[in-house]
């Protein structure tokens, strides 16, 4: 079955790019029908969608992160990436990777990376 | 963006009791509504999707409802594994959108 790993840095300066990679293992991400999602959580508080790429390419953002986010998909290294740019203290939270899977009886998250805790700091 | 809310934010309840979370949507959502339980340190997982299907291997104890603005989610008996924080999510638009949660602590 599909498991997820996020990698990065733990700690980005402000102003700087923050950049993760999820690795995707037990299955192929170019095998369709599933979106390659990020989704955060500020510390101690909810759940943040950040944004998600079809294997095809395709990218749907959230609108309040949308200038600075970029998703993008290597099939051959069957990895996702995220990188967030012009970071400031408000950017630090756990960031996790997530399938979406949609589907006509209906759509759903899972599974999900463990997710990795970022810190913006000087 | 679609707002959720979730009521109460936070909730005591004891071991087999009988626990209600409720998700208001700004707008009319269909039943494109999901739930999920989060403990703590770990990502949250998916109980409920399509508002009121369980997804596979989620006890039967758990179980949604609602359409339109508003949707609950029951735990007809609660468990010791049970005491985590839930989140409902709208997938109807986009940008995806989750409720700020309901913690539900042992009483």
């Amino acid at each position: 079955q599909v498991q997820l790993q996020e990698s990065g840095p733990g700690l980005v300066k402000p102003s700087q790019t923050l950049s993760l990679t999820c690795t995707v293992s037990g299955g192929s991400i170019s095998s369709g029908g599933y979106y390659w999602s990020w989704i955060r959580q500020h510390p101690g508080k909810g759940l943040e969608w950040i944004g998600y790429i079809y294997y095809s390419g395709s990218t749907y953002y959230n609108p309040s992160l949308q200038s600075r986010v970029t998703i993008s998909v290597d099939t051959s290294k069957n990895q996702f990436s995220l990188k967030l740019s012009s970071v400031t203290a408000a950017d630090t939270a756990v960031y996790y990777c997530a399938t979406y899977k949609p589907g006509d009886l209906g759509n759903w998250f899972d599974p999900w990376g463990q997710g990795t805790l970022v810190t913006v700091s000087s | 963006a679609i707002q959720m809310t979730q009521s109460p934010s936070s909730l005591s309840a004891s071991v087999g009791d009988r626990v209600t979370i409720t998700c208001r949507a700004s707008q009319d959502i269909r039943s494109d509504l999901g739930w999920y339980q989060q403990k703590p340190g770990k990502a949250p997982k998916v109980l409920i999707y399509a508002a009121s299907s369980l997804q596979s291997g989620v006890p039967s104890r758990f179980s949604g409802s609602g359409s339109g603005t508003d949707f609950t989610l029951t735990i007809s008996s609660l468990q010791p594994e049970d005491f985590a924080t839930y989140y409902c999510l709208q997938d109807y638009k986009y940008p995806r959108t989750f409720g700020q949660g309901t913690k539900v602590e042992i009483q």
